[in-house]
């Protein structure tokens, strides 16, 4: 149980391109998502915080304009990264906590290269 | 959320058991002991996690001190597959508020099992 997927696995895009990523919980229903971005050899950084049915909350730094979050069901949340640049290319990961625990599983993760 | 220091790597036999320290000075009494661990491109794997009394479960054991200042995460027997950056965190467990307690990743240890 409490599997989060993320789709795609990996994507190469352009720059000034948009990209979506996908964060589904495909066994238990999620009010709460975060998503994390991590570049090679440093630790996972929280970029948002978003609940179902609300506004994201974002990280200090992090451009909400750039990273759009939606998080319309409580099984699906989506980042968006707006007019990617090379310096965006990152591993982007999810993670979902189920309603009323305080238990938190994370995706396989996506790896971005904007080229 | 608490801070928590751990060695930057550690090395390991296969077959040996792997002790990971981590340092949390300044926990909370509601903070809680968690420890994930992520595999190369891979998203991070919860392991354990426990308050102030020692944890066991199929993965891992937790050990806390009875200060709760620091704890050890022990791999009674490591294997090659245990290769893994491995990230001791501390938060409050309990969920209060929606969209809190969130997780924050610092450095981890990068443990190494050798053949």
């Amino acid at each position: 149980g409490a599997v989060v997927s993320q789709h795609p696995s990996w994507v190469i895009c352009k720059s000034g391109t948009s990209v979506k990523i996908e964060c589904r919980s495909l066994d238990f229903q999620a009010t709460t998502m975060f998503w994390y971005r991590q570049f090679p050899k440093q630790s996972l950084m929280l970029m948002a915080t978003s609940n179902e049915g609300s506004k994201a909350t974002y990280e200090q730094g992090v451009e909400k304009d750039k990273f759009l979050i939606n998080h319309a069901s409580l099984t699906l949340s989506t980042l968006t990264v707006t007019s990617a640049h090379p310096e965006d290319s990152s591993f982007y990961i999810c993670s979902a906590r189920p309603v009323r625990t305080g238990e938190q599983y994370f995706g396989p993760g996506t790896r971005l290269t904007v080229t | 959320d608490a801070k928590t220091t751990q060695p930057t790597s550690m090395d390991c036999a296969e077959g040996r058991a792997a002790n990971l320290p981590c340092n949390h000075s300044t926990i909370s009494g509601n903070e809680y002991v968690y420890w994930y661990r992520q595999i190369h491109s891979q998203g991070p794997q919860y392991i354990i996690h426990g308050l102030k009394n020692n944890e066991t479960n199929e993965m891992a054991s937790l050990i806390i001190t009875e200060d709760r200042k620091s704890s050890t995460l022990i791999l009674p027997h490591a294997t090659l597959r245990d290769t893994a950056v491995y990230y001791c965190i501390v938060r409050v467990a309990r969920l209060i508020i929606q969209g809190a307690q969130k997780l924050v990743f610092g450095q981890g240890t990068r443990l190494t099992i050798n053949p």
